[in-house]
């Protein structure tokens, strides 16, 4: 049974670094073709993917954000970190990981955790 | 990048109705299309993958058509669990765009 839970703050001050973690379990990240990604949905608003990372350490990002963001493997063999530097009021949302493989799009989702930026 | 345009951006529709939403890629994306549901609250669920192959457990009433750059999700009699926003989203490639969404809602 696959399932994903990310963490990390609730509240972040504006020019703060983000650091979100997923911790998954039911599949490896070692294994060929898994992929875990990052998803976030401001309040009311769209979903907005945000970074990919494969088994073999490739790693993909949204152009919009890429400058702000890096997505890595975890210390732990069984979590995915992302971090979002100068963080800003409009980041506020709640932010997903999700698993895919490849070619394949996300098929479970961990249940969110909402991050509000806010001095 | 390409950009994946939903339409209609919002729906209200009679239990039983017949209920389409397309989703226009601004390029070539072959069947690398998915849908998902996300019901008020809750976390989106893949409804439909290579653009018209259902997820598991996913009712009948739901399908999906399309390749290449126009796809279509259809619900074929709308009940009144399928009050939802409904996302397209392309995979063929990073980045992974999502469509903009369509929200459903029974009249």
């Amino acid at each position: 049974q696959i399932t994903l839970k990310e963490s990390g703050p609730t509240l972040v001050r504006p020019t703060q670094t983000l650091t979100l973690t997923c911790t998954f379990s039911g599949f490896s990240l070692s294994t060929g073709g898994v992929t875990v990604g990052w998803i976030r949905q401001p309040p009311g608003k769209a979903l907005e993917w945000l970074a990919l990372i494969y088994w073999d350490d490739d790693k993909y990002y949204s152009p919009s954000l890429k400058s702000r963001l890096t997505i890595t493997k975890g210390t732990s063999t069984d979590q995915v970190v992302l971090t979002m530097t100068n963080m800003d009021p409009i980041d506020t949302a709640t932010y997903y990981c999700a698993h895919s493989r490849l070619w394949a799009p996300f098929d479970y989702w961990g249940q969110g955790t909402l991050v509000i930026v806010s001095s | 990048d390409i950009q994946m345009t939903q339409s209609p951006s919002f729906l209200s529709a009679s239990v039983g109705d017949r209920v389409t939403i397309t989703c226009r890629a601004s390029q070539d994306i072959r069947n690398y299309l998915a849908w998902y549901q996300q019901k008020p609250g809750k976390v989106p669920k893949l409804l439909i993958y290579v653009a018209s192959t259902l997820q598991s457990g996913v009712p009948s009433r739901f399908s999906g058509s399309g390749s290449g750059t126009d796809f279509t999700l259809t619900i074929s009699s709308l009940q009144p669990e399928d009050v939802a926003t409904y996302y397209c989203q392309k995979y063929n490639s990073a980045p992974w765009t999502f469509g903009q969404g369509t929200k459903v809602e029974i009249k």
